[in-house]
């Protein structure tokens, strides 16, 4: 499957604890995005990479947000100390820059948090 | 500000009829336009986009959209839906790049698609 990975696909967590996500884009992308998804809601944008570079967070993001995607290749994201209304689907996509018919994001099947 | 708006929160179409999906959008310039859909507990699936040239495009499950740049609009439709067809259909719109814009999507708030056998 040559399509973006997220692991886990589920995750349920006590309230206070700490989870990380992983997202594994489609090889030859350089961007990667994390959006965050409530029911019935469209995605909220959080972050984004460029390769290894982060060059934006959302400011809806608190400080307990943290992104890395260290080789500019796949991507984790943290969550400190979480809080119920952090429960939400987060989805990762990734997309090619340059060509300008690339461009397109592609997802991947997110990975839904409840905090508990 | 930048929106995009899907003024229908769910539409309901019989099996077999043409179905269209409402999207309009405030952003400058020729953005780029995209519509996703979303089946239950999973991510989004990429249908089609716009960039340039002819008006009307394709896309899978034999979705197309029209663009209309006087009305600032991007429908999606299908000539004949299939029960299958229900799900969450996102529009986004993607500023043309340029120095200082992160070319991130802005996204509707989704139309809910219900195909009655």
């Amino acid at each position: 499957d040559t399509g973006v990975s997220q692991n886990p696909r589920h995750k349920i967590t006590k309230r206070g604890q700490n989870v990380t996500f992983r997202c594994d884009p489609i090889s030859e992308h350089n961007r990667l995005y994390w959006y965050r998804q409530t029911l019935g809601q469209g995605p909220e944008f959080l972050t984004y990479f460029q390769n290894e570079a982060q060059l934006e967070k959302s400011r809806l993001l608190s400080d307990r947000f943290s992104a890395e995607r260290p080789k500019g290749s796949f991507s984790t994201l943290e969550i400190q100390r979480t809080e119920q209304g952090d429960s939400a689907m987060y989805l990762c996509a990734s997309s090619s820059e340059g060509a300008v018919m690339n461009t397109e994001a592609f997802f991947g099947q997110g990975t839904r948090l409840t905090v508990v | 500000a930048q929106s995009v708006a899907q003024p229908e929160d769910q539409v309901n179409v019989a099996e077999g009829n043409p179905l269209t999906v409402k999207c309009t959008y405030s952003v400058s310039g020729n953005p780029y336009l995209f519509w996703y859909v979303q089946y239950p507990n999973r991510g989004l699936q990429f249908l089609l986009k716009y960039i340039t040239g002819d008006n009307l495009v394709k896309g899978s499950y034999g979705f197309e959209a029209e663009f209309n740049k006087s009305q600032t609009s991007f429908h999606l439709k299908k000539p004949s839906a299939l029960v299958s067809d229900s799900a969450l259909y996102f529009c986004a719109v993607r500023p043309v790049p340029r120095a200082g814009n992160n070319r991130k999507l802005i996204w509707g708030l989704g139309t809910s698609l219900a195909v009655n056998p």
